[in-house]
Protein backbone atom coordinates (compact mmCIF):
# COMPACT_ATOMS: atom_id res chain seq x y z
CA UNK A 1 0.00 0.00 0.00
CA UNK A 2 2.97 1.95 0.41
CA UNK A 3 3.95 1.86 -3.59
CA UNK A 4 4.24 4.18 -5.67
CA UNK A 5 4.66 2.74 -8.97
CA UNK A 6 5.99 5.06 -11.86
CA UNK A 7 5.48 4.60 -16.11
CA UNK A 8 7.65 4.71 -18.39
CA UNK A 9 10.71 3.34 -17.23
CA UNK A 10 12.54 5.35 -20.23
CA UNK A 11 11.90 8.51 -22.53
CA UNK A 12 13.03 9.83 -25.40
CA UNK A 13 12.05 13.34 -26.53
CA UNK A 14 12.69 15.44 -29.31
CA UNK A 15 14.09 18.94 -28.57
CA UNK A 16 11.00 21.31 -28.39
CA UNK A 17 8.38 18.23 -27.53
CA UNK A 18 6.50 17.65 -24.39
CA UNK A 19 8.10 14.99 -22.24
CA UNK A 20 4.88 13.06 -20.06
CA UNK A 21 5.99 10.88 -16.74
CA UNK A 22 3.20 9.22 -14.91
CA UNK A 23 2.75 7.59 -11.36
CA UNK A 24 0.03 5.90 -9.83
CA UNK A 25 -0.13 5.36 -5.59
CA UNK A 26 -2.91 3.24 -4.09
CA UNK A 27 -2.51 4.88 -0.03
CA UNK A 28 -5.19 7.36 -0.04
CA UNK A 29 -3.06 8.78 3.00
CA UNK A 30 -0.33 10.50 1.18
CA UNK A 31 -0.92 14.12 0.77
CA UNK A 32 2.34 15.69 -0.69
CA UNK A 33 3.20 14.70 -4.11
CA UNK A 34 6.97 15.96 -5.30
CA UNK A 35 8.80 15.37 -8.26
CA UNK A 36 12.52 15.33 -8.17
CA UNK A 37 15.20 15.37 -10.64
CA UNK A 38 18.14 13.42 -10.65
CA UNK A 39 21.60 13.87 -12.70
CA UNK A 40 24.07 11.27 -13.01
CA UNK A 41 26.32 11.22 -9.55
CA UNK A 42 24.21 13.63 -7.70
CA UNK A 43 21.45 14.08 -5.25
CA UNK A 44 18.10 14.02 -6.20
CA UNK A 45 16.26 17.49 -6.61
CA UNK A 46 13.13 19.24 -5.96
CA UNK A 47 11.87 20.36 -9.48
CA UNK A 48 7.67 20.74 -8.10
CA UNK A 49 5.30 19.15 -5.70
CA UNK A 50 1.87 19.25 -5.02
CA UNK A 51 -0.96 18.28 -2.57
CA UNK A 52 -4.04 17.18 -3.08
CA UNK A 53 -6.66 20.04 -2.36
CA UNK A 54 -5.01 21.04 -6.24
CA UNK A 55 -5.58 19.80 -9.48
CA UNK A 56 -2.24 21.20 -11.29
CA UNK A 57 0.40 23.07 -10.38
CA UNK A 58 2.26 25.05 -12.83
CA UNK A 59 5.87 26.00 -12.57
CA UNK A 60 7.75 27.25 -15.74
CA UNK A 61 8.09 24.87 -18.07
CA UNK A 62 7.00 22.07 -15.57
CA UNK A 63 3.59 21.31 -14.51
CA UNK A 64 1.90 18.31 -12.20
CA UNK A 65 -1.56 17.26 -13.06
CA UNK A 66 -3.31 15.49 -10.26
CA UNK A 67 -6.08 13.38 -9.97
CA UNK A 68 -6.97 12.72 -7.02
CA UNK A 69 -9.86 10.05 -7.47
CA UNK A 70 -7.27 8.04 -9.89
CA UNK A 71 -4.78 8.09 -7.32
CA UNK A 72 -2.95 9.52 -10.02
CA UNK A 73 -0.06 12.41 -10.95
CA UNK A 74 2.02 13.22 -13.96
CA UNK A 75 4.76 15.39 -14.55
CA UNK A 76 4.95 17.15 -17.86
CA UNK A 77 7.85 18.84 -18.81
CA UNK A 78 7.29 21.57 -21.73
CA UNK A 79 9.69 22.49 -24.63
CA UNK A 80 11.89 19.85 -23.57
CA UNK A 81 15.49 20.70 -23.77
CA UNK A 82 19.06 18.54 -24.04
CA UNK A 83 19.46 20.05 -20.83
CA UNK A 84 16.43 18.53 -19.35
CA UNK A 85 18.16 14.92 -19.89
CA UNK A 86 18.11 13.07 -16.52
CA UNK A 87 16.14 10.69 -14.44
CA UNK A 88 12.87 11.80 -13.10
CA UNK A 89 11.21 10.54 -9.84
CA UNK A 90 7.95 11.20 -8.54
CA UNK A 91 7.05 10.59 -4.66
CA UNK A 92 4.75 10.71 -2.37
CA UNK A 93 4.66 10.97 1.39
CA UNK A 94 2.18 11.57 4.41
CA UNK A 95 2.65 14.70 6.68
CA UNK A 96 2.70 13.45 10.05
CA UNK A 97 2.91 9.66 8.80
CA UNK A 98 6.84 9.39 10.12
CA UNK A 99 7.77 12.13 7.34
CA UNK A 100 8.94 9.33 4.98
CA UNK A 101 9.37 9.54 1.41
CA UNK A 102 7.99 6.48 -1.10
CA UNK A 103 9.62 7.04 -4.54
CA UNK A 104 8.41 5.96 -7.84
CA UNK A 105 10.96 3.93 -9.99
CA UNK A 106 12.47 6.59 -12.14
CA UNK A 107 12.20 7.85 -15.67
CA UNK A 108 15.46 7.87 -17.66
CA UNK A 109 14.69 11.31 -19.80
CA UNK A 110 16.79 11.81 -22.47
CA UNK A 111 16.01 14.72 -25.09
CA UNK A 112 17.22 14.44 -28.31
CA UNK A 113 18.43 17.57 -30.44
CA UNK B 1 16.68 28.20 0.47
CA UNK B 2 17.67 25.03 2.43
CA UNK B 3 20.81 23.33 1.76
CA UNK B 4 22.20 19.69 2.86
CA UNK B 5 26.17 19.23 2.57
CA UNK B 6 27.48 15.61 2.09
CA UNK B 7 30.86 14.68 2.08
CA UNK B 8 33.00 13.26 1.61
CA UNK B 9 31.42 13.13 -2.61
CA UNK B 10 33.73 9.82 -3.35
CA UNK B 11 35.28 7.45 -1.03
CA UNK B 12 37.38 4.44 -1.69
CA UNK B 13 38.12 2.07 1.30
CA UNK B 14 39.65 -1.26 1.63
CA UNK B 15 37.64 -4.60 2.55
CA UNK B 16 37.08 -4.16 6.45
CA UNK B 17 37.51 -0.87 7.26
CA UNK B 18 34.94 1.80 8.55
CA UNK B 19 34.02 4.23 6.96
CA UNK B 20 32.01 8.05 8.08
CA UNK B 21 29.81 9.94 5.72
CA UNK B 22 28.52 13.27 6.82
CA UNK B 23 25.14 15.21 6.61
CA UNK B 24 25.08 18.73 7.48
CA UNK B 25 22.19 21.09 7.37
CA UNK B 26 23.77 24.29 6.53
CA UNK B 27 20.94 26.66 7.05
CA UNK B 28 18.48 25.04 9.16
CA UNK B 29 18.12 22.66 11.79
CA UNK B 30 17.00 19.33 11.30
CA UNK B 31 15.57 16.94 13.78
CA UNK B 32 15.37 14.69 11.63
CA UNK B 33 17.17 13.26 8.18
CA UNK B 34 17.24 10.58 6.55
CA UNK B 35 19.90 8.05 4.41
CA UNK B 36 19.18 6.42 1.32
CA UNK B 37 21.29 4.24 -0.87
CA UNK B 38 21.04 3.95 -4.71
CA UNK B 39 22.00 1.47 -6.72
CA UNK B 40 22.78 2.20 -10.62
CA UNK B 41 19.92 3.22 -12.51
CA UNK B 42 17.57 1.96 -9.36
CA UNK B 43 15.09 3.93 -7.28
CA UNK B 44 16.61 5.15 -3.54
CA UNK B 45 15.89 2.91 -0.98
CA UNK B 46 15.26 4.20 2.58
CA UNK B 47 17.79 2.99 5.09
CA UNK B 48 17.01 4.64 8.15
CA UNK B 49 15.60 7.82 9.71
CA UNK B 50 17.69 9.82 11.87
CA UNK B 51 16.37 11.78 15.16
CA UNK B 52 18.63 14.56 17.07
CA UNK B 53 19.20 13.11 19.86
CA UNK B 54 17.75 9.62 20.12
CA UNK B 55 18.29 6.28 18.20
CA UNK B 56 17.72 6.29 14.31
CA UNK B 57 14.99 3.98 13.14
CA UNK B 58 15.85 1.50 10.60
CA UNK B 59 14.10 0.03 7.83
CA UNK B 60 13.22 -3.85 7.49
CA UNK B 61 16.63 -5.60 6.43
CA UNK B 62 18.90 -3.04 6.89
CA UNK B 63 21.89 -4.14 9.33
CA UNK B 64 21.61 -1.77 12.07
CA UNK B 65 25.57 -3.06 13.28
CA UNK B 66 26.83 -2.64 9.80
CA UNK B 67 25.52 0.73 9.21
CA UNK B 68 25.89 2.87 12.18
CA UNK B 69 23.66 6.58 12.63
CA UNK B 70 24.27 8.82 14.81
CA UNK B 71 22.96 12.49 15.14
CA UNK B 72 23.90 14.32 17.72
CA UNK B 73 23.62 17.56 17.10
CA UNK B 74 20.34 19.44 15.25
CA UNK B 75 22.69 19.78 11.91
CA UNK B 76 24.67 16.83 11.74
CA UNK B 77 23.92 13.41 11.00
CA UNK B 78 26.45 10.48 10.31
CA UNK B 79 26.44 7.18 8.65
CA UNK B 80 29.04 4.65 8.97
CA UNK B 81 29.69 1.83 7.36
CA UNK B 82 31.05 -0.40 9.47
CA UNK B 83 33.70 -3.65 8.64
CA UNK B 84 32.92 -2.54 4.95
CA UNK B 85 32.89 -5.40 2.12
CA UNK B 86 32.49 -4.66 -1.35
CA UNK B 87 29.15 -5.50 -1.79
CA UNK B 88 28.61 -2.19 0.55
CA UNK B 89 29.58 -0.28 -2.37
CA UNK B 90 27.02 2.34 -3.82
CA UNK B 91 25.60 5.54 -3.61
CA UNK B 92 24.84 7.13 -0.39
CA UNK B 93 22.50 9.95 -0.02
CA UNK B 94 20.65 12.32 3.09
CA UNK B 95 18.15 13.84 3.36
CA UNK B 96 16.43 16.35 5.10
CA UNK B 97 12.70 17.54 5.94
CA UNK B 98 12.70 21.31 5.47
CA UNK B 99 9.10 22.66 6.08
CA UNK B 100 7.18 20.69 3.68
CA UNK B 101 9.82 19.80 1.66
CA UNK B 102 12.69 17.22 1.74
CA UNK B 103 16.23 18.81 0.47
CA UNK B 104 18.69 16.12 -0.41
CA UNK B 105 22.65 16.16 -0.37
CA UNK B 106 24.84 15.40 -3.46
CA UNK B 107 25.50 11.74 -2.57
CA UNK B 108 28.49 9.75 -1.48
CA UNK B 109 29.74 7.14 -4.09
CA UNK B 110 31.34 4.12 -2.01
CA UNK B 111 33.73 1.49 -3.71
CA UNK B 112 34.90 -1.00 -1.37
CA UNK B 113 38.12 -3.05 -2.81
Amino acid sequence: QQQVKQSPQSLIVQKGGISIINCAYENTAFDYFPWYQQFPGKGPALLIAIRPDVSEKKEGRFTISFNKSAKQFSLHIMDSQPGDSATYFCAASITGGGNKLTFGTGTQLKVEL
Amino acid sequence: GAVVSQHPSRVICKSGTSVKIECRSLDFQATTMFWYRQFPKQSLMLMATSNEGSKATYEQGVEKDKFLINHASLTLSTLTVTSAHPEDSSFYICSARWGQSYTFGSGTRLTVV
